[in-house]
């Protein structure tokens, strides 16, 4: 079976570095994506890894270890408008493909 | 504005009635798809049209009907629904390798079987 496992809930300070844990078991492997999705809006594209190691983009990094099935999403600088729910989904084999994880709720305090 | 465009946004119906979500985009993206997004559990793939051909149907119910007329439009017709299938419906588009290419949403569907 298709299996992708993310923290529920995770909570920080503005300012602050967080990081958003993923670990995946999937038949297949075509990349890794993060998506943001903040509250009654569409989920919106933030990185893809499909080799090792880590990609930055701004605040905003995402690291992948595909021996280790897992991955990170980093947010640096925290600031009020990253709370959202952080979804990790796999590329799997078949074409159309894409396994989603629950998501993390990511809550920033002031 | 993520070029994806769904309506209704939210709709209200009985087991009994016929309704359709309708979903554009405006990318001239070629590959357009269906997500279920339910609460407490991960986004699934419902179904996936590749240049207006079907090539994902991941086990959905047949009271669930997609229809994709052109490369910029796609429905989901919906009939005799049960109240577990209240859920947030995503669309979503794509270009080139659908396993690449990152995937634009729309805002959904919210959707409420009474």
């Amino acid at each position: 079976g298709q299996n992708i496992d993310q923290p529920t809930e995770m909570t920080a300070t503005e300012g602050a570095i967080v990081q958003i844990n993923c670990t995946y078991q999937t038949s297949g492997f075509n990349g890794l994506f993060w998506y943001q999705q903040h509250a009654g809006e569409a989920p919106t594209f933030l990185s893809y890894n499909v080799l090792d190691g880590l990609e930055e983009k701004g605040r905003f990094s995402s690291f992948l270890s595909r021996s280790k099935g897992y991955s990170y999403l980093l947010l640096k600088e925290l600031q009020m408008k990253d709370s959202a729910s952080y979804l990790c989904a796999v590329g799997g084999s078949t074409l159309g493909r894409l396994y989603f994880g629950r998501g993390t709720q990511l809550t920033v305090w002031p | 504005e993520t070029g994806v465009t769904q309506t209704p946004r939210h709709l209200v119906m009985g087991m009994t009635n016929k309704k359709s979500l309708k979903c554009e985009q405006h990318l001239g993206h070629n590959a357009m798809y269906w997500y279920k997004q339910s609460a407490k559990k991960p986004l699934e793939l419902m179904f996936v049209y590749s240049l207006e051909e079907r090539v994902e149907n991941n086990s959905v119910p047949s009271r669930f009907s997609p229809e994709c007329p052109n490369s910029s439009h796609l429905f989901l017709h919906l009939h005799t629904l049960q109240p577990e299938d209240s859920a947030l419906y995503l669309c979503a588009s794509s270009q080139g390798q659908i396993n690449t290419g990152e995937l634009f949403f729309g805002e959904g569907s919210r959707l409420t079987v009474l």
